[in-house]
């Protein structure tokens, strides 16, 4: 089973309008990571979250981790068509200097002008 | 201040073959990661590096390596060639280990072709 769900896998909105996407496991996410990546390129980093509860925005985009630090939140506010993509969280599972990013599989995002 | 700098950006190579993928980190960040994304899919831990030691290997077989240099650059070969080794490599770095800790930027990745 995957380790990190995210869902929707797919969302398709209208210019304007507001989206979230979620991403969650069973265990605790010692820091979550949001990215955007346009089809077949690197990977934009958006935001990293460490403490339970927290909460970062930058332009439209706010990103939160609850507070047992197992599920995250991406929230995007009057949606772009420049905010098309694909969004991934990432995750370190294991904490301390030994451990790697988990990724969820992505959620793709569409907007209709 | 450049990013995370990956070469080359495409490559096509026969099954059996060897190739040699280089990533450039952020100036300052000493960390550098290396993961493989397969379409459709999100990025699979191949290794990290730190101060020219390997610090983490994922789940991947032994012809897969790599190595880092003095000036924190990065080389991942992968010998003996499959086709399911055509994926997307991406290359990502910090200012040190610990993912829980430090901002980790990616570069633009390397789309490596098996035929």
């Amino acid at each position: 089973s995957q380790e990190l769900e995210q869902s929707p896998q797919s969302l398709i909105v209208q210019e304007g309008k507001n989206l979230t996407i979620n991403c969650t496991s069973s265990k605790t996410l010692y820091g979550l990571y949001w990215y955007k990546q346009k089809y077949g390129e690197g990977l934009i980093f958006l935001m990293m979250l460490q403490k339970g509860g927290e909460e970062k925005s930058h332009e439209k985009i706010t990103a939160k981790l609850d507070e047992k630090k197992q599920q995250s939140s991406l929230h995007i506010t009057a949606s772009q068509p420049s905010h098309a993509g694909i969004y991934l969280c990432g995750a370190d599972m294991r904490g301390g200097s030994q451990g790697n990013l988990i990724f969820g599989k992505g959620t793709k995002l569409s907007v209709k002008p | 201040d450049a990013g995370v700098t990956q070469s080359p950006t495409h490559l096509i190579k026969t099954r059996g073959q060897q190739v040699t993928l280089r990533c450039s980190p952020i100036s300052g960040h000493k960390s550098v990661s290396w993961y493989q994304q397969v379409l459709g899919q999100g990025p699979q831990f191949i290794f990290q590096y730190y101060e020219k030691e390997e610090r983490g290997r994922g789940n991947f077989p032994d012809r897969f390596s790599a190595r880092q240099f003095p000036n924190y650059s990065s080389e991942l070969n992968v010998n003996a060639l499959l086709l399911g080794d055509s994926a997307l490599y991406l290359c990502a770095s910090s200012l040190a280990p610990g993912y829980g800790t430090y901002e980790q930027y990616f570069g633009p990745g390397t789309r490596l072709t098996v035929t």
